[in-house]
């Protein structure tokens, strides 16, 4: 069965450095999605993505995100220079279109020390 | 702004022993529900989408319901591999394609 794959698994990193957080996709998916849950507290979305560029934001996907499809099937989220904030579990999702189901990844744990 | 409510927090159940999951929505329009189950340290795993009120869907022991302003998951007869978070989560018709979460009801089966 085809699934959201996501890379690293979990990632270690000093305040301020930049982290990239990689996924795949499921294949024939055209939205694709990242979405963070602080330990304890619900999923909460970022950042929606169709046709190669944003099309949903939320106020936590400030200036210090982005987001990128550098290939045909990558999907990056980038943080800056992160914050003691920042640390949490970051899944990725894809779907094919409004009200289909959306998948998740397994999830990239951040730990920012 | 699209809101999810679920109750209890958390549930303790006996091997066998049925019980139900709440989850209350406050959306401009519905254009489904879904429930998740989340394992620890892992992510949401599909279980079911509800797209009107009267709908129903199931799966094992797992009975999903929807009407105007909530859902109900029925467990029936757990069993402790069952033990999980279960979440809830709508997308609006006003919201894009987002999900809006709750905060989940942790099970616990015991035997």
């Amino acid at each position: 069965e085809p699934e959201v794959t996501q890379t690293p698994s979990h990632q270690v990193t000093q305040m301020g450095q930049e982290v990239i957080l990689r996924c795949v996709p499921i294949s024939n998916h055209l939205y694709f999605y990242w979405y963070r849950q602080i330990l304890g507290q619900k999923v909460e979305f970022l950042v929606s993505f169709y046709n190669n560029e944003i099309s949903e934001k939320s106020e936590i996907f400030d200036d210090q995100f982005s987001v990128e499809r550098p290939d045909g099937s990558n999907f990056t989220l980038k943080i800056r220079s992160t914050k003691l904030e920042d640390s949490a579990m970051y899944f990725c999702a894809s779907n094919r279109g409004p009200g289909n189901t959306i998948y998740f990844g397994e999830g990239s744990w951040l730990t920012v020390v | 702004e699209d809101q999810v409510t679920q109750s209890p927090e958390a549930l303790r159940l006996q091997e066998g022993e049925s019980s139900s999951l709440n989850c209350s929505y406050t959306v401009s329009g519905l254009r489904g529900l879904f429930w998740y189950r989340q394992d620890p340290g892992k992510g949401p795993e599909f279980l079911f989408t509800l797209y009107s009120a009267g709908e129903e869907k199931e799966k094992e022991r797992l009975k999903a319901t929807l009407t105007k302003k909530e859902s109900f998951l029925h467990i029936t007869a757990p069993k402790p591999e069952d033990s999980a978070t279960y979440l809830c989560a709508v997308q609006s018709t006003g919201g894009g394609n987002k999900l809006t979460f709750g905060t989940g009801t942790q099970l616990k089966v015991e035997l």
